[in-house]
């Protein structure tokens, strides 16, 4: 079936710019999480939704990093007034429950360029 | 506080075995899982450990002391293919978030031929 799917795959925008970031979870996955990767370092958790329950923001960076999801499907991840160190690989990942031993399945990543 | 220290770069030649180590830290545990990152794309699960000793999935094997906050993941007749990063990653624990998971650095594996 089909995977995790994320849009755009290449983001290049100007510093100040707000970007939007999309994240298509498998279907039937209840949980979804996006995570930032910059050059040579960890995956960085940003923030995790679980049905209709309230999202965990805890690991967005700052106030210029939003994210909302519809119910169980699509996910927008939107930074505001992009800056050079926002530069990094966001990935999306979504699993069947949010249950600690559950596989997340994660989609390509969109890399985003700030100038 | 949480942490993961995994080798940075290792090398090994076609057929051989390599091992590649992961210690956490972790203020209550929840598992352990390894992913294995192609350049370029997305990580992929390969294994979860949460009791103590030795899982082996075909070429690849992942070991678990929670005693001793060390896991690692083996991988038997190396291909070429194997090339690629490998995660560490545990879940955190706190709050009523379940499976936000902090990862290592990686560790970058090169076969040689």
């Amino acid at each position: 079936g089909a995977g995790v799917s994320q849009s755009p795959s290449n983001k290049v925008t100007e510093k100040g710019k707000d970007v939007e970031l999309r994240c298509d979870p498998i279907s039937g996955h209840t949980a979804l999480y996006w995570y930032r990767q910059r050059l040579g370092q960890g995956l960085e958790f940003l923030i995790y939704f679980q049905g209709n329950s309230a999202p965990d923001k805890s690991g967005l960076p700052s106030d210029r990093f939003s994210a909302e999801r519809t119910g169980e499907s699509v996910s927008t991840l939107t930074i505001q007034r992009t800056q050079q160190e926002d530069s990094a690989v966001y990935l999306c990942a979504s699993s069947l429950n949010p249950g600690l031993r559950y596989e997340q399945y994660f989609g390509p990543g969109t890399r985003l360029t700030v100038t | 506080g949480q942490n993961i220290d995994q080798p940075t770069e290792m090398t090994a030649t076609e057929g051989a075995i390599v091992q590649i180590n992961c210690t956490y830290q972790t203020s209550g545990f929840n598992g352990l899982f390894w992913y294995q990152q192609h350049a370029g794309e997305a990580p992929t699960f390969l294994s979860y450990n949460v009791l103590d000793g030795l899982e082996e999935k075909g070429r690849f094997s992942s070991f678990l002391s929670r005693s001793k906050g060390y896991s690692y993941l083996l991988l038997k007749e190396l291909q070429m293919k194997d090339s690629a990063s490998y995660l560490c990653a545990v879940p955190m624990n706190y709050g009523g978030s379940q499976g936000n998971l902090i990862f290592g650095k990686g560790t970058k594996l090169s076969v040689k031929p």
